[in-house]
């Protein structure tokens, strides 16, 4: 299995409302990220997880929380987003460390903030 | 300051004419730098990375330290080669990859 799968597809939610995003790969790959991606826009790197362990964060605000619960998964928990946070979420996953490994990414899910 | 610049948001070239993708970046170290692409309705992936030196659907791309480029040419351009070409440098903190992308090219093939 060489896929990246995320879930939802789509995610609309209030400003008040608390969701998470769910990334999932089966590759044995020990880093996992975050990105997110504006309309035109390159992704933009968020979080990264090396062996469960949050290694980066880019000050992202802490309306968004990472989680790491093991090797496979990767969730994103939402919590009294801005409308400005409205955006195509990536997860990626490769092998850890610092070298040129490929990343791999899932289809994203599209994020609408109302 | 570290980046990656991709000069032409736009780029049109007919099928089997030569095709170039610029992408300049600057970085204090020794660069590693990969080219993604994205095809329509397909999730982003690796096309080349420098360090592997291989044509990947005929596409080459050559760093040029001196130059501080990464460009990605293809000799006869196929109408399937249009996408959106992402160049990207791994500025490696955190004991991890750390990739910073550059704004992107989207490549159109005129039949």
């Amino acid at each position: 299995d060489t896929e990246v799968t995320q879930t939802p597809k789509h995610l609309v939610m209030g400003m008040t409302n608390k969701k998470s995003l769910k990334c999932e790969q089966h590759m044995g790959h020990r880093a996992m990220y975050w990105y997110k991606q504006k309309a035109k826009k390159p992704p933009e790197l968020m979080f990264v997880y090396s062996y469960e362990k949050l290694s980066i964060n880019e000050s992202v605000p802490s309306r968004f929380s990472p989680e790491c619960p093991n090797s496979s998964l990767l969730n994103l928990h939402l919590h009294a987003l801005q409308p400005e946070d409205s955006a195509l979420y990536l997860c990626a996953s490769s092998h850890p460390g610092q070298g040129t490994y490929e990343q791999y990414f899932g289809p994203g899910t599209r994020l609408t903030v109302t | 300051a570290q980046r990656v610049t991709q000069p032409e948001k736009l780029l049109s070239v007919f099928k089997g004419a030569p095709v170039e993708l610029k992408c300049n970046y600057s970085y204090s170290g020794s660069p590693e730098l990969f080219w993604y692409v994205q095809y329509s309705r397909q999730r982003l992936q690796l096309l080349l990375r420098h360090i592997s030196r291989e044509s990947i659907k005929g596409f080459t791309a050559d760093l040029n330290k001196g130059e501080t480029s990464f460009h990605l040419k293809k000799p006869f351009a196929q109408e399937e080669d249009s996408a959106m070409y992402y160049c990207a440098l791994n500025l490696r903190g955190g004991g991890a990859q750390k990739l910073v992308f550059g704004q992107g090219t989207r490549l159109t093939i005129n039949p």
